[in-house]
């Protein structure tokens, strides 16, 4: 039972333009909703998070929205860049009386930016 | 650099055998969480550690057990291996519900190879 679906593999575009990548959620409670950078022998870089009482964030180059009633939220990447290019993970959480919990990942969208 | 170390980095063992995996959360981080990155499965949840104390577990084998110590370092133990076991394994930390989106800071992770 997969409860975070990223359901494009990978994804392309030109330098400059704008990033979309995708994630879908099954588990209404999950309270927050991260995405997280991957590069080769690296470990996950945290890159912005959103909470589900909020529909967007946003942070520099990178918005994150929420849309709760399709359970779907989605990464922006406004312009685009090939430092970009990395693995983008989409993660879920319900945090346990404020002392963490467990993230349950997506399988990761590959994102080629080309100059 | 996230402040998350690991060690060994890499670990080439035997079927049957047994290993030892360390993590070194950030200064001040309460929780530590291990994670199993295999090609198949993706980022999958482990176990939490928090303050000493088993939080939430994950799909975590019974041959694998983990445990944090006093200073807050945690070990993930490995036995009875199966070639099945090769994996990333990464450890992540967190603080005591101080910003609340339960970001995790992940280490570069171990890659362990059983033959």
């Amino acid at each position: 039972d997969q409860q975070v679906k990223q359901n494009s593999p990978s994804l392309s575009v030109q330098e400059g333009r704008i990033s979309i990548l995708n994630c879908d959620y099954t588990n209404s409670m999950f309270d927050y909703f991260l995405w997280y950078k991957k590069y080769p022998a690296e470990g996950p870089t945290f890159l912005i998070s959103i909470s589900s009482i909020k529909d967007k964030n946003e942070d520099g180059r990178f918005t994150v929205f929420l849309n709760k009633s399709a359970k779907h939220l989605s990464l922006h990447i406004v312009p685009s860049q090939p430092g970009d290019s990395a693995v983008y993970f989409c993660a879920a959480s319900d945090v346990i009386y404020n002392q963490g919990g467990k993230l349950i990942f997506g399988q990761g969208t590959e994102l080629s930016v080309k100059p | 650099d996230s402040g998350v170390t690991q060690t060994p980095k890499h670990l080439i063992t035997a079927t049957g055998q047994r290993v030892t995996l360390r993590c070194s959360p950030r200064s001040g981080d309460l929780s530590v969480y291990w994670y199993q990155q295999s090609l198949d499965q993706g980022l999958q949840f482990l176990i939490q550690y928090y303050n000493g104390e088993e939080r939430a577990k994950g799909n975590i084998l019974e041959r694998f057990s983990a445990q944090q110590f006093p200073d807050l370092h945690s070990e993930l133990n490995l036995s009875s291996l199966e070639l099945g076991d090769s994996a990333l394994y990464f450890c992540a930390s967190s603080g005591a519900g101080t910003s609340g989106n339960n970001e995790q800071f992940f280490g570069p992770g171990t890659r362990l190879t059983v033959l």
